[in-house]
């Protein structure tokens, strides 16, 4: 069966230091993958998604970046930090064709920076 | 372009009562998917349901049950007898039906809080 992981579970970071945040994806290939943010309004906005290793698409314009160095796994990343990136952070992939679900989502990480 | 409407903020209700979550949805896409998720404390999204555009007939899942109306493009979500388990964040979402990134677009959410 397929399964997410999304490490870690909650970070809290200074303003201006870097972050990576991971997800794998196990039980699956050429998974499409996403990340997410929920600000404190609860609302869900797609930062990145990806088709294939090596290739990432931004829906927003921000101080992040993702990579997909594998084909299993996407990493979010940060040089410097603001303070507007606090949040709760999910990623998610769904099959090439879509499958049942939509998505399946990781279990998150809440990203304090102070 | 598209969009989904949850209106409601929030809701409270007192246990055993029905309550329903409304859902509103734009597209131009002729075939879509729609989605409801659950977020409870957690955090985690907890998939709920999937309805094909072509399918309009009602579903019920033991106390939930959905009303896709397509002429008024809604797909709302009724909880009967709610619980305080139902606490959590329901999110509506739309997806068309094409291969590719599949890109869900979601409603802002309505929070649902059960009382005892």
């Amino acid at each position: 069966s397929q399964t997410i992981h999304q490490w870690p579970a909650t970070l809290v970071q200074p303003v201006g230091s870097p972050l990576s945040l991971e997800c794998t994806v196990e039980g699956t290939s050429n998974p499409n993958l996403y990340w997410y943010r929920q600000a404190a309004g609860r609302g869900l906005q797609l930062l990145f998604y990806s088709v294939g290793i090596g290739q990432i698409s931004s829906e927003v314009p921000q101080n992040l970046s993702a990579s997909r160095p594998q084909d299993r796994q996407f990493i979010l990343s940060s040089k410097k930090l603001l303070l507007s990136d606090s949040g709760f952070y999910l990623c998610a992939w769904s099959a090439l064709s879509g499958g049942p679900y939509g998505y399946t989502f990781g279990s998150g990480t809440r990203l304090t920076v102070v | 372009a598209q969009k989904v409407t949850q209106a409601q903020t929030e809701i409270s209700v007192v246990e055993k009562e029905d309550v329903t979550l409304d859902c509103v949805y734009e597209t131009r896409d002729t075939t879509y998917y729609l989605f409801w998720y659950k977020q409870p404390p957690s955090g985690e999204l907890v998939f709920l349901i999937r309805r094909n555009s072509f399918d309009e007939q009602n579903e019920i899942s033991g106390r939930y049950s959905w009303n896709f109306q397509k002429s008024t493009s809604s797909f709302n979500f009724t909880i009967t007898a709610s619980q305080v388990v139902d606490s959590a964040v329901y999110f509506c979402a739309l997806r068309p039906l094409i291969q590719g990134a599949q890109k869900l677009v979601f409603g802002q959410g309505t929070r649902l809080t059960i009382n005892p």
